[in-house]
């Protein structure tokens, strides 16, 4: 059984236009990650959640922004996406043994 | 602050020829350590952890990675590789602080295996 789900999982968009990328966990884990992989690298953190206290890398640019009503759910809002935005977009939580445990991916498209 | 080096971009190998892919790392605190693999277009997928005790965790398909504190390495290794195994895969290290763990992954090493 799944558990983180990302959908879309594939999303394209036109440039400038807001876009939103959901993810729901049925871990019940309090920590929430999302991050930004673009070809052949590395994933990125973008930010992530302890419970509802949001915690922004420094270098995340304010195009992203992230909502988490409740336990479950997670969305990565882009306010203004450009061409650079296009990546796969991972979301995370993490299990009590220290590993964190991805869903299957967003792959944006910006036209 | 952690960093963790895959010197390797790319591996090209023999399906059922052994492999190693190298991972190094920093860190000014112990650590945890993880090996990931992702396929085309999916999201990264646990292979195997060293978080304390046995030096050398495996993973039920075949992969082992040996933990060296000494040479601040955790090199994946597998005996022989099939046609599957062909993958990205990434290294990882974490620290646990404030209840979360920040994990900084390598850049990430392509396994082609060759029929």
């Amino acid at each position: 059984d799944a558990m983180v789900i990302q959908n879309p999982r594939y999303q394209v968009t036109q440039f400038g236009k807001p876009v939103t990328l959901s993810c729901s966990q049925t871990l019940n884990h309090n920590v929430m990650y999302w991050y930004q992989q673009k070809s052949s690298q590395a994933p990125k953190l973008l930010f992530h959640y302890y419970d509802k206290d949001f915690n922004n890398e420094a270098d995340t640019p304010d195009n992203f922004q992230s909502r988490r009503p409740n336990t479950s759910f997670c969305f990565l809002d882009i306010r203004s996406p450009g061409l650079g935005d296009a990546a796969m977009y991972l979301c995370a939580t993490h299990t009590g043994a220290g590993e964190q445990y991805f869903g299957p991916g967003t792959r944006l498209t910006v036209t | 602050a952690q960093s963790v080096t895959q010197l390797d971009s790319q591996v090209p190998v023999f399906e059922e020829a052994p492999v190693e892919l190298r991972c190094n790392y920093s860190s000014s605190v112990s650590v945890y350590l993880f090996w990931y693999v992702q396929y085309p277009n999916q999201g990264l997928q646990l292979l195997l952890k060293y978080l304390s005790g046995s030096t050398l965790v495996e993973s039920i398909n075949g992969f082992e990675a040996e933990f060296n504190k000494s040479q601040t390495s955790f090199h994946l290794r597998k005996p022989s590789v099939h046609i599957s195994d062909t993958a990205e895969y990434f290294c990882a290290v974490s620290e646990v602080s404030g209840g979360y763990q920040k994990v900084t992954f390598g850049t990430g090493t392509k396994l082609q295996v060759i029929p």
